[in-house]
């Protein structure tokens, strides 16, 4: 069964950093692309950013772009989402989810979603 | 942000069918395909539609994706009270980005 847990959403200040994590499992994790999904409490979804099978290749929605970086570590079958320069309008849930293709995961089917980890920007 | 617009409800009677447009650019729903995503309250977002119209294992036959142009569909037939939901359209967008819907909230009557 595949699972995704995301972890590390808490309460940051303004100007503050945070580091999201999501564990996977059920699934070859090296095989998949991966992506951090948002949405803001009562708002719509947001894709935020798209991490390649290997790495090599990521991409970002323009809100944050130079601020938040994706990792993996296929060792680990783990995904990353450093946040930095945190601001109000990043307060949401954070979904961590599988592409449903290999490789490089310009398709945006994302066939399994963590159950999310909130992020709140508040002073 | 989001460059893909939706209607923001849609609603019918169980049974009826209710179609829930789209609309792009050139640069996503023009170049790329189309999936779709329903969000049952208070849980992760499910994969519903992908490649405009092939429908993931599991997902009712009464749940059915077209696309023309820099337009997209989604249809619902035989509308069921459990099919209640928001719906999410999404696509990659040629200037390298993902991009959703709008989002459009089905209610039935």
């Amino acid at each position: 069964e595949v699972q995704l847990v995301e972890s590390g959403g808490v309460v940051v200040q303004p100007g503050g950093s945070l580091r999201l994590s999501c564990a996977a499992s059920g699934f070859t994790f090296d095989d998949y692309a991966m992506h951090w999904v948002r949405q803001a409490p009562g708002k719509g979804l947001e894709w935020v950013s798209l991490i390649s099978w290997d790495g090599g290749s990521t991409y970002y929605a323009d809100s944050v772009k130079g601020r938040f970086t994706i990792s993996r570590d296929n060792s680990k079958n783990s995904l990353y989402l450093q946040m930095n320069s945190l601001r109000a309008e990043d307060t949401a849930l954070y979904y961590c989810a599988k592409d449903r293709t290999s490789g490089g995961g310009r398709w945006l089917q994302l066939d399994y979603w963590g159950q999310g980890t909130l992020v709140t920007v508040s002073s | 942000q989001s460059v893909l617009t939706q209607p923001p409800s849609a609603s019918g009677t169980p049974g009826q069918r209710v179609t829930i447009s789209c609309s792009g650019s050139s640069s996503n729903i023009g170049s790329n395909t189309v999936n779709w995503y329903q969000q049952l309250p208070g849980t992760a977002p499910k994969l519903l539609i992908y490649s405009n119209n092939q429908r993931p294992s599991g997902v009712p036959d009464r749940f059915s994706g077209s696309k023309s142009g820099t337009s997209a569909s989604l249809a619902i037939s035989g509308l069921q009270s459990e099919d209640e939901a928001d719906y999410y359209c999404a696509a990659w967008d040629d200037s390298l980005k993902g991009v959703f819907g709008t989002g459009t909230k089905v209610t039935v009557l």
